[in-house]
């Protein structure tokens, strides 16, 4: 059974990086077969995608947070990371980790880590 | 705002049937999944594709599309049902991934 696992902070002040990282059982991070995946949720709002990472170290971002975004593979680890500069009580959510598969023209996330809540507070 | 628009709300009556919709421009070139979440809860994958459950999802649980709209559709709601939904799918570029705003839905 294939679980995610997200760790990290759950404090961050403001202007600081919000650093998180996502630890994969059950699959390979290098199978090549899904892309790793970022999701945020504002408290009491709904989803927002973040951007995905594939085993190569291939990514793609939210446009809205490209400037302040990056993420990485480490495959010996089985992890991926995020990490958002210059943060903001606006980045204060719930961080979700996702497997996502893409079978153009299908594409889904599954599992879903647990998620973990980041504040941004001074 | 989302390039994928849900209703906020929608209630059904105990085991009768809701159609919850997801409309959006990508969708007439993408497939959308849908997620249940309840709360304090991560989502979970209900439907994906034309019309497929992944393992352990109720078959009552189904899904379909029409040009610019994708629908969920629970026959024979249950009390455990009521949730958030939230569709994912393509933006109209089909370049960038987006979420619906999600429907809350209640089984009176």
């Amino acid at each position: 059974q294939v679980q995610l696992q997200e760790s990290g902070p759950g404090l961050v002040k403001p202007s600081q990086t919000l650093s998180l990282t996502c630890t994969v059982s059950g699959d390979s991070i290098s199978s090549g077969t899904y892309y790793w995946t970022w999701i945020r949720q504002h408290p009491g709002k709904g989803l927002e995608w973040i951007g995905y990472i594939f085993y190569t170290g291939s990514t793609y971002y939210n446009p809205s947070l490209k400037s302040r975004l990056t993420i990485s593979v480490d495959t010996s680890k089985n992890q991926f990371s995020l990490k958002l500069s210059s943060v903001t009580a606006a980045d204060t959510a719930v961080y979700y980790c996702a497997r996502m598969r893409m079978i153009t023209p299908s594409e889904w996330f599954d599992p879903w880590g647990q998620g973990t809540l980041v504040t941004v507070s001074s | 705002s989302s390039e994928l628009t849900q209703d906020p709300a929608v209630s059904v009556a105990l085991g009768q049937t809701v159609r919850i919709t997801c409309q959006g421009d990508g969708l007439r070139s993408y497939y959308a999944s849908w997620y249940q979440q309840k709360p304090g809860q991560a989502p979970v994958l209900v439907i994906y594709g034309k019309n497929n459950r992944p393992s352990g999802i109720p078959d009552r649980f189904s899904g379909s599309n029409s040009g610019n709209t994708a629908s969920l559709i629970i026959t024979g709601a249950q009390a455990e049902d009521g949730a958030d939904y939230y569709c994912h799918s393509r933006d109209s570029s089909g370049s960038h991934w987006v979420f619906g705003g999600g429907t809350k839905l209640t089984v009176l």
